[in-house]
Formats: C-alpha cells, sequence, structure tokens
C-alpha cells in the first residue's frame, strides 16, 4: 500500500521569501509519480508539478521546484519568491505507475501555507 | 485548454430530492473521476471511468450513481442523501496511460444536504 505524509499542517512565510513544504512517500512499487497539486479557498485543485521515480533530475516548473531524495523517500516543494495568491491549501501526492488502467492518486493530508506581505 | 468544468457550483438539497451533478472535459481524456472532499482533508476518491466504462468503483453507497454518457461528459446521480454526504465534490480528468499522467481537475459542487 502506498503512504504520503505531509508533517507540517500549516505554514507561515513572508512575501518574496522561499518556502520549503514536506513530503515523504512509502511505497513498495519500483515505478511511481510524485505529484503536487495546490487548491486556494475556491477549491479547485491545481495541479503545480510532477517526479517521476527514474528521473534523474528535479523537476522545475517556474517557481515551483521539487527536491527530490529517492533513498529518503522524500519530494518536497519549493515555492521561491512566494506571492500572496501561493496562500492555499497543498496536497502531496502519489500514483502507482504500473496501474493499467486509470490512475489512483494517494493524496497526503495537505500543509495550508500562508503567505504574509 | 486545460479546463474541467463542472455544473452546479453550488446545490442544496433535501434528503429526498433527485439532483445530478455535472462534469465535463474536451483535452482528450480517456479516465475521469469523481472525488468527495470535507473540509479542511485530502480528496477521496469515488468512481474512475476508464474508456466511457466504470473501473474503479470505491465501495461508495448506492445513493451516489455515475454515469459517463461519451467520453467528454461524466455525471454523478444523488438520490435519497444524508446530511453527512453534505462536501465538495470534484471531477477530474487524465489521459489513461502513460507515465506523466496528471489529474486536472475542475473547480467542484459545494454539496449541503439539508
Amino acid at each position: 500500500a502506498q503512504k504520503i505524509t505531509q508533517t507540517q499542517p500549516g505554514m507561515f512565510v513572508q512575501e518574496k521569501e522561499a518556502v520549503t513544504l514536506d513530503c515523504t512517500y512509502d511505497t513498495s512499487d519500483p515505478s511511481y509519480g510524485l505529484f503536487w497539486y495546490k487548491q486556494p479557498s475556491s477549491g479547485e485543485m491545481i495541479f503545480l508539478i510532477y517526479q517521476g521515480s527514474y528521473d534523474q533530475q528535479n523537476a522545475t516548473e517556474g517557481r515551483y521546484s521539487l527536491n527530490f531524495q529517492k533513498a529518503r523517500k522524500s519530494a518536497n516543494l519549493v515555492i521561491s519568491a512566494s506571492q500572496l495568491g501561493d496562500s492555499a491549501m497543498y496536497f502531496c501526492a502519489m500514483r502507482d505507475l504500473t496501474e493499467t488502467s486509470g490512475s489512483r492518486l494517494t493524496f497526503g493530508e495537505g500543509t495550508q501555507l500562508t503567505v504574509n506581505p | 485548454d486545460t479546463e474541467v468544468t463542472q455544473t452546479p457550483k453550488h446545490l442544496v438539497m433535501g434528503m429526498t430530492n433527485k439532483k445530478s451533478l455535472k462534469c465535463e472535459q474536451h483535452m482528450g481524456h480517456r479516465a475521469m473521476y469523481w472525488y468527495k472532499q470535507k473540509a479542511k482533508k485530502p480528496p477521496e476518491l469515488m468512481f474512475v471511468y476508464s474508456y466511457e466504462k466504470l473501473s474503479i468503483n470505491e465501495s461508495v453507497p448506492s445513493r451516489f450513481s455515475p454515469e459517463c454518457p461519451n467520453s467528454s461528459l461524466l455525471n454523478l446521480h444523488l438520490h435519497a442523501l444524508q446530511p453527512e454526504d453534505s462536501a465538495l465534490y470534484l471531477c477530474a480528468s487524465s489521459q489513461d496511460r502513460g507515465s506523466r499522467v496528471a489529474q486536472y481537475f475542475g473547480p467542484g459542487t459545494r454539496l449541503l444536504v439539508l
């Protein structure tokens, strides 16, 4: 069974600073994908970034980067130059890439990020 | 166009009502999903459709009935719901296969059952 752990229920950061949101995972599958989603108070889940278990380099998407440490089973999200609009709930999720149909995601409990002006 | 749309945005219904939630995507995705999300919690998977066939049902009560009329549309029919079914209902879609398959979510329907 897969498990995602996000140990930070809430995080605060000053505008323009960088912040790291922690995510650790547990799986026995050799092939998996890791995702981060942002959910503002409006409710929509917004896909941010993806890291595959066999990817050699850490994923980056604009101000988002993923600090992937496979041996430690961690996939932390780094947001650089925080903006007020980054205030939201952030979910780490995992997908078993050996599934043959659809893509079942296992979510962590989430981290509520607040960016202060 | 990476948009998934859901209607209605808000829904209030009594326990004896019948209503439907609708979801639409035009990204050519062949997998579609329904999730239920309670406040401050992660989404819980309810159903997965793959190529218009139900592939996963996470032991959801029969008062929730999914339907996939075609590859772009996904419905969730609601009947005789309970107050504990009040939640945000999210629809998502994704490519069915591939290593970098990400799910794209709609804005959700906020359901209140009285």
